[in-house]
């Protein structure tokens, strides 16, 4: 079945330090890829998707490129902020129209932290 | 534009009680709609999911049940909540194009007691 691997967390930066955080996907099919971000006791929000090879989905300072060759999303940003901080979740998911019915499958999750 | 609402925010029930949430969305017709349990701030564990008014969908067998009554409208239910019920619970939605993704609801923390 589809499944969605995130790097292990927490990950843990200093204010102002460049991010990487890896995701990599199996999938049967073409898939669109989604990064969603979940504050403290709140829901998930959309950060940024791409739904085709080689899209480069950005929002906020952070960017994510869909790599089809190494299945790949990673979610990059250049200068990371305290606000910043949350868990972050890679997710795939197909046509709503189709017989997965839309859902997504998502990854663990990273817990990021950012000290100032 | 479209909006999500999830309510309550929290809730205590004790062991047995019933449960009912709710979740409805507006500014779009025949969504899907999805409700998710995450435990320990991290996992998202699909429960029911559901394409139209009166089909529901389970993923997971549990004391949890879910209804679709209206278009917009998905409550997830409960006769007689258990301790390990507790748990942030999400709703979400859907549209039926490629890559659109979710629009989640703000979430209800449930802690039974």
């Amino acid at each position: 079945g589809d499944s969605v691997t995130q790097m292990e967390g927490p990950v843990t930066l200093s204010e102002e330090a460049f991010l990487t955080i890896n995701c990599t996907y199996t999938a049967t099919g073409y898939p669109s890829l989604f990064w969603y971000v979940q504050y403290p006791g709140e829901g998930l929000q959309l950060l940024l998707k791409a739904t085709k090879a080689d899209d480069k989905g950005s929002n906020k300072g952070f960017e994510a490129t869909y790599r089809k060759e190494t299945t790949s999303f990673h979610l990059e940003k250049g200068s990371v902020q305290v606000s910043d901080s949350a868990v972050y979740f890679c997710a795939l998911g197909f046509n709503a129209g189709g017989t997965s019915y839309g859902k997504l499958t998502f990854g663990q999750g990273t817990i990021l932290t950012v000290h100032p | 534009s479209q909006t999500i609402h999830q309510w309550p925010a929290t809730l205590v029930q004790p062991v047995g009680s019933p449960l009912s949430l709710e979740c409805t969305v507006e500014g779009t017709s025949n969504p899907n709609l999805y409700w998710y349990r995450q435990a320990a701030g991290r996992g998202l564990q699909l429960l029911f999911y559901s394409v139209g008014i009166g089909q529901i969908s389970s993923e997971v067998p549990q004391n949890l049940s879910a209804s679709r009554p209206q278009d917009r409208q998905f409550i997830l239910s409960s006769k007689k909540l258990l301790l390990s019920d507790s748990g942030f619970y999400l709703c979400a939605w859907s549209a039926h194009e490629r890559g659109y993704g979710y629009t989640f609801g703000s979430g209800t923390r449930l802690t039974v007691v």
